[in-house]
């Protein structure tokens, strides 16, 4: 079964810093890779996906994610975060080719931009 | 454009209790799916349905029974809810097809005592 692990469960930092949340999977066939972000109090949205083609993937908001499948990564990075990013941003996985988008998800990052 | 709607918001049951939870798409979906979410858990599926008049266990199913009572609309029912339960819900649908994006609803909080 596929897996997703998120490492880092909360993350300061300042405004303009740089940012980079890690996510690996356990799978071993081809999978698509999605990163949710669910501000305080709202539902999740999709900030990017990846399913083929350049494993550089950009977003909104100026996120943007790189798949590397020789690590079972797609780690998420943003070159200057503000204030506004501050929410928590979910990794997730689907590697049913079959038809059904049964995502399983990571635990969450939790981020916190400081002024 | 309401998207995927769901009903209650807020809800506080007593253990034992049963309650539904309604979930509504009006985006011609084909997939619906109900997902809690927990701390430090992330969301764990509970039911999905990948078209109407079929249904399937994911994750975390037990405790709980689900209806596509048809295209637009995919209800999540506690039959005797006990504190475990008292969780986030999200109910999101999709078209089903490899590569679509899930729209997911905004939450239902509920707090079993």
């Amino acid at each position: 079964a596929q897996s997703v692990s998120q490492h880092n469960h909360h993350v300061i930092l300042s405004e303009a810093a740089s940012l980079e949340l890690g996510c690996n999977y356990s799978y071993g066939g081809t999978v698509n890779l999605f990163w949710y972000v669910q501000y305080p109090g709202q539902h999740l949205q999709l900030l990017l996906k990846y399913f083929s083609g350049d494993p550089l993937v950009k977003g909104i908001k100026g996120f943007e994610a790189e798949f590397i499948k020789s690590k079972f990564s797609f780690n998420l990075r943003k070159p200057s975060v503000q204030w506004s990013d501050t929410a928590e941003y979910f990794c997730a996985v689907n590697a049913d080719n079959f038809g059904n988008e049964k995502l399983t998800f990571g635990t969450g990052t939790r981020l916190t931009i400081i002024p | 454009n309401a998207g995927v709607t769901q009903t209650p918001k807020f809800q506080v049951l007593k253990t034992g209790q049963s309650m539904t939870l309604q979930c509504a798409q009006d985006m011609n979906h084909n997939s619906m799916y109900w997902y809690r979410q927990d701390p430090g858990m992330g969301l764990r599926l509970i039911y999905y349905s990948a078209s109407e008049g079929t249904t399937d266990k994911g994750e975390v199913p037990n405790g709980y029974n689900v209806s596509r009572l048809n295209k637009r609309e995919f209800s999540l029912r506690l039959e005797s809810a006990a504190p475990s339960q008292t969780s986030v819900y999200f109910c999101a649908s999709n078209q089903g097809r490899t590569g679509n994006t899930i729209y997911f609803g905004e939450g239902s909080w509920l707090t079993v005592v």
